[in-house]
C-alpha cells in the first residue's frame, strides 16, 4: 500500500463547484503539504501544516482552503472552482527532521475545471 | 526570497553518455538543496540532498550532484545515462537558516535518453 494516498486520482468538475481533494498518510509524519504542478512552472506550494493545530499559507493559497482533520489526514478544498485551477495536485509529507526536508509524495490528483 | 532556476526545459543524451541537468539557486542563508525525479503518472521521488559537508553528493540510481557555492549551482550528474533515466527532474531549495520547512521547486527539466 502507498504511504501517501490521494483521492480521487482524477476529477472533472464545472466552474463554480466546490470540490475536495483528500490525502492520507501512514508514514507517521507531522508535516503535510499541498502543491500544484503546472507545465513549465514546476511545483508551487498551496498550504502546509506542521501539526494538527498549525496551518500555513504557501505561495498560491488564494481560492483554496485546507483542513487537517488528524495527523494522518490533510484535505484541500476549492470553494468555487475556476478553470485556471486545472492542474495536477500533489500531497506530500515529511518528518521535518535534521538534514532538511525530504518529502514523500502521493501519486497526484489531476483536476480539470470546465 | 528563495528561488530556483533550471535553465533547460529539456536535455537529450544518448544512452551510455554522461548527463548533466543544471540548477542554480538563490537563498538568503545557507542552502539546503535537493533533487527529485518524476516518472510518468507518478509522484515525485527523492534522489539526493546537500545540507553541508562534501560538495559532491551521491544519491539514488547512480546520480550525483555537485554543490558550487561561488556559482550558486547544484547540477545533477550521472556518468553513464540509461534509457530508464528518462523522466522529469526537479531541483529544490530551502533556506537552512530558518525552520520554515518549505521547499521551493524549479520548473523542471525533462531528460530524454535515447538508445
Amino acid at each position: 500500500d502507498a504511504d501517501v494516498t490521494q483521492t480521487p486520482r482524477n476529477r472533472i468538475t464545472k466552474t463554480g463547484k466546490r470540490i475536495m481533494l483528500e490525502c492520507s498518510q501512514t508514514k507517521g509524519h507531522d508535516r503535510m503539504y499541498w502543491y500544484r504542478q503546472d507545465p513549465g512552472l514546476g511545483l508551487r506550494l498551496i498550504y502546509y501544516s506542521f501539526d494538527v493545530k498549525d496551518i500555513n499559507k504557501g505561495e498560491i493559497s488564494d481560492g483554496y482552503s485546507v483542513s487537517r482533520q488528524a495527523q494522518a489526514k490533510f484535505s484541500l478544498s476549492l470553494e468555487s472552482a475556476i478553470p485556471n485551477q486545472t492542474a495536477l495536485y500533489f500531497c506530500a509529507t515529511s518528518d521535518g527532521g535534521t538534514g532538511g526536508e525530504k518529502l514523500f509524495f502521493g501519486s497526484g490528483t489531476q483536476l480539470s475545471v470546465l | 526570497a528563495q528561488s530556483v532556476a533550471q535553465p533547460e526545459d529539456q536535455v537529450n543524451v544518448a544512452e551510455g553518455n554522461p548527463l548533466t541537468v543544471k540548477c542554480t539557486y538563490s537563498v538568503s542563508g545557507n542552502p539546503y538543496l535537493f533533487w527529485y525525479v518524476q516518472y510518468p503518472n507518478r509522484g515525485l521521488q527523492f534522489l539526493l540532498k546537500y545540507i553541508t559537508g562534501d560538495n559532491l553528493v551521491k544519491g539514488s540510481y547512480g546520480f550525483e550532484a555537485e554543490f558550487n557555492k561561488s556559482q550558486t549551482s547544484f547540477h545533477l550528474k550521472k556518468p553513464s545515462a540509461l534509457v530508464s533515466d528518462s523522466a522529469l527532474y526537479f531541483c529544490a531549495v530551502r533556506d537552512g537558516s530558518g525552520n520554515t520547512g518549505k521547499l521551493i521547486f524549479g520548473q523542471g527539466t525533462t531528460l530524454q535518453v535515447k538508445p
